[in-house]
C-alpha cells in the first residue's frame, strides 16, 4: 500500500534554532514531492516541488532534500521564526491508474517559542 | 482579487439535509479538487477534476457530487449529509497535474 509518514509529529523549538522534518514514503513508482506549510485555519501553501532526479531544494530559510533511493526526505528550517509555526505537510505523487495520484502524510506540527 | 476562494467559511447543518460547498478560482487553472481534511489523517481526495465537464473520483467520494459547468468553479454537494462527513473541506487548484497546487482556505462543516 501507498504510504507517507512524517516524524515528528509535533516538534518545539525555541526561536532561532534550527529544525529537521522528516518524510518516509513507499510510494513506488513517484513522479515527484512536494512539501507544504499550513498555518492554523488556512489552506496549505506550497513550499517546494523536487522530482526524482533532484536531490535538494531551497525556498529562502526552507531546504528540502531527497533520497529516492532510500525513499526519504527532509524539510529542514534554518534560524526559525514564530512565523514558522505551523503543520509541515510531505506529499508524494505517483502514477496510478493512468493519472498522478497525491498521497499526502499527516503532517508534522512545529510550534515555535520565543 | 485573484485567487481560489471558498465559501461559506463555516457551515453548521443536521443529518439528512442536502450542502453545497462553493469553490472559485480567478487563474483559469485545468485542474481543481475537493480535500477533506480530519484529525489524525492526511488530507483526502474526494473528486478531482482535469477540465469543464471532465471530473473523476477520488479516494472518498461516496455521499458526494461535484460538478464542473465552468473552468472557474467547481461546487462539491453533500446530497444527504451524515455525522461522518463533518471535516474541513479544502478546494485547490492547478494548472497542471504536476505544478503546485494552490488552496483556498477551507470550509469548516459541522453536521448535528
Amino acid at each position: 500500500k501507498n504510504q507517507v509518514e512524517q516524524s515528528p509529529q509535533s516538534l518545539i523549538i525555541l526561536e532561532g534554532k534550527n529544525c529537521t522534518l522528516q518524510c518516509n514514503y513507499t510510494v513506488s513508482p513517484f513522479s515527484n514531492l512536494r512539501w507544504y506549510k499550513q498555518d492554523t485555519g488556512r489552506g496549505p501553501v506550497s513550499l517546494t516541488i523536487m522530482t526524482f532526479s533532484e536531490n535538494t531544494k531551497s525556498n529562502g530559510r526552507y531546504t528540502a532534500t531527497l533520497d529516492a533511493d532510500t525513499k526519504q526526505s527532509s524539510l529542514h528550517i534554518t534560524a526559525s521564526q514564530l512565523s514558522d509555526s505551523a503543520s509541515y505537510i510531505c506529499v508524494v505523487s505517483g502514477p496510478s491508474g493512468g493519472y498522478n495520484k497525491l498521497i499526502f502524510g499527516a503532517g508534522t506540527r512545529l510550534a515555535v517559542h520565543p | 482579487d485573484a485567487g481560489i476562494t471558498q465559501s461559506p467559511r463555516y457551515k453548521i447543518t443536521e443529518t439528512g439535509r442536502q450542502v453545497t460547498l462553493m469553490c472559485h478560482q480567478t487563474w483559469s487553472h485545468s485542474y481543481m479538487f475537493w480535500y477533506r481534511q480530519d484529525l489524525g489523517h492526511g488530507l483526502r481526495l474526494i473528486y478531482y477534476s482535469a477540465a469543464a465537464d471532465i471530473t473523476d473520483k477520488g479516494e472518498v467520494p461516496d455521499g458526494y457530487v461535484v460538478s464542473r459547468s465552468k473552468t472557474e468553479n467547481f461546487p462539491l454537494t453533500l446530497e444527504s449529509a451524515t455525522r461522518s462527513q463533518t471535516s474541513v473541506y479544502f478546494c485547490a487548484s492547478s494548472e497542471s497535474i504536476n505544478q503546485p497546487q494552490h488552496f483556498g482556505d477551507g470550509t469548516r462543516l459541522s453536521i448535528l
